[in-house]
């Protein structure tokens, strides 16, 4: 039972560039989620999903893209990378009948120069 | 909306001393509360969590929080802290309706003194 798994765990873009941070879970979750992390702000809520097909905004959604055409897959897409972003990527899953049992993905951490 | 606010930025702590970290919510229906830790360059790990019932919610690493509804507080104390819980402690609520979406505070960072 791999859980969450993220990819890549490291990664250095330039301004303007593109990306995809993956993340899967093989336990059949329903919801699926994306934070940041930065020094004095915690996890800030980017995107979230209910379910294959279905995806809302959370706290800071600007600058980011998602898409959940499976269960298992929930990619983050930084369509034009700016250092703002520069940050810690977790991602998030659980089932929606156990709404206090998530299970967090290792981080990714993102660099934009 | 709700919201959360861990009111130390940093707390600094001598070893086997015990300690609080202060966490409190807003929010206009009911709530589940969570602390986490984070270790340098490390993933999140669960701590503890308050669901429903008993206030004293005990977890792993010798941690406790007390839910009070009253103050809407969830503070986290240890009786006698370790150079190993060093770290950076997040207080995180989710409410009972909607996507029950996981709201995190800024976070406290513990350090351990020798």
């Amino acid at each position: 039972n791999a859980g969450v798994t993220q990819t890549p765990k490291f990664q250095v873009l330039k301004t303007g560039q593109s990306m995809t941070l993956q993340c899967a879970q093989d336990m059949n979750h329903e919801y699926m989620s994306w934070y940041r992390q930065d020094p004095g702000m915690g996890l800030r809520l980017i995107h979230y999903s209910v379910g294959a097909g279905i995806t809302d905004q959370g706290e800071v959604p600007n600058g980011y893209n998602v898409s959940r055409s499976t269960t298992e897959d929930f990619p983050l897409r930084l369509l034009s990378a700016a250092p703002s972003q520069t940050s810690v990527y977790f991602c998030a899953s659980r089932l929606d009948s156990a709404p206090n049992t998530i299970y967090f993905g290792e981080g990714s951490w993102l660099t934009v120069v | 909306a709700q919201s959360v606010t861990q009111l130390d930025s940093q707390v600094p702590v001598f070893e086997e001393a015990p300690v609080e970290l202060r966490c409190n919510y807003s929010s206009s229906v009911s709530v589940y509360l969570f602390w986490y830790v984070q270790y340098p360059n490390q993933g999140l790990q669960l701590l503890l969590k308050y669901l429903s019932g008993s206030t004293l919610v005990k977890g792993i690493n010798g941690f406790e929080a007390e839910f009070n509804k009253s103050q809407t507080s969830f503070h986290l104390r240890k009786p006698s802290v370790h150079i190993s819980d060093t770290a950076e402690y997040f207080c995180a609520v989710s409410v009972y309706t909607g996507a029950n979406n996981l709201f995190f505070g800024t976070g406290t960072r513990l350090t351990v003194i020798p």
